[in-house]
């Protein structure tokens, strides 16, 4: 079974400032998917950013971009002008490329500082 | 809306009581599943549907059980709960395919086991 790892439970960062939440995984598949879940206090597990291992940009969705390296197994999440709703766990997920198995991190809990 | 609805939102029970939590997506999605989640485990899959009738198990299937006897639905059943059973619950869909496979989320059940 595939496994992924957060290595860093808690990290903080200063709003405005640059933030990096670190992800990797092990797998022996060529293809599959990538995934970065936020966790608000609200409990609701909002999809961040999505990446393909097929390709070989980095995702980006506004502050939010991934830095994937595929030969390294590493898929990490940047978050930049860090904002006070940025507060959350983040979650990495990996997706099997036949879609069947979801696998998740531990997470990291993130806060911002005013 | 689109959106998976998952119900209790909160259930308190005791040992032994058979109790179903209910899934619901409005998506038409061919696959569904269910997640629990630990503090320090992050989300492990219970068991997952690729389409009507067909499921199998994740990583964690003991001491549960479901049924996908209609697309939209996908229950959890506790035939017999434990205390080790206590725990947050999740239920998400998404399609398969040529999709980048993202998991849209109910909104949580908190479960516990007396």
């Amino acid at each position: 079974a595939q496994t992924v790892t957060q290595s860093q439970p808690e990290m903080s960062v200063q709003e405005a400032e640059t933030v990096t939440l670190s992800c990797t995984y092990d797998t022996s598949e060529s293809d599959y998917y990538l995934f970065w879940y936020k966790q608000p206090p609200s409990r609701q597990m909002i999809l961040v950013i999505r990446q393909e291992a097929y390709k070989q940009q980095n995702a980006t969705e506004n502050r939010f971009s991934v830095n994937f390296q595929k030969a390294a197994k590493s898929f990490s999440l940047k978050i930049s002008d860090s904002q006070l709703g940025d507060a959350a766990m983040y979650f990495c997920a990996y997706r099997t490329f036949t879609g069947n198995q979801f696998y998740f991190g531990t997470g990291t809990s993130l806060t911002v500082i005013p | 809306e689109a959106q998976v609805t998952q119900n209790p939102r909160y259930l308190i029970t005791v040992t032994g009581k058979k109790l179903t939590v209910t899934c619901s997506q409005n998506m038409n999605h061919e696959y569904m599943s269910w997640y629990r989640q630990d503090p320090g485990l992050g989300l492990r899959q219970i068991y997952y549907s690729m389409n009507v009738e067909v499921t199998d198990k994740g990583d964690v299937p003991e001491g549960y059980k479901v049924s996908r006897k209609e697309k939209r639905n996908f229950p959890l059943i506790l035939e017999s709960p434990s205390p080790n059973q206590t725990s947050l619950y999740f239920c998400a869909s998404s399609y398969l395919g040529q999709s980048t496979g993202e998991l849209f989320f109910g909104e949580g059940s908190r479960l516990t086991v007396l």
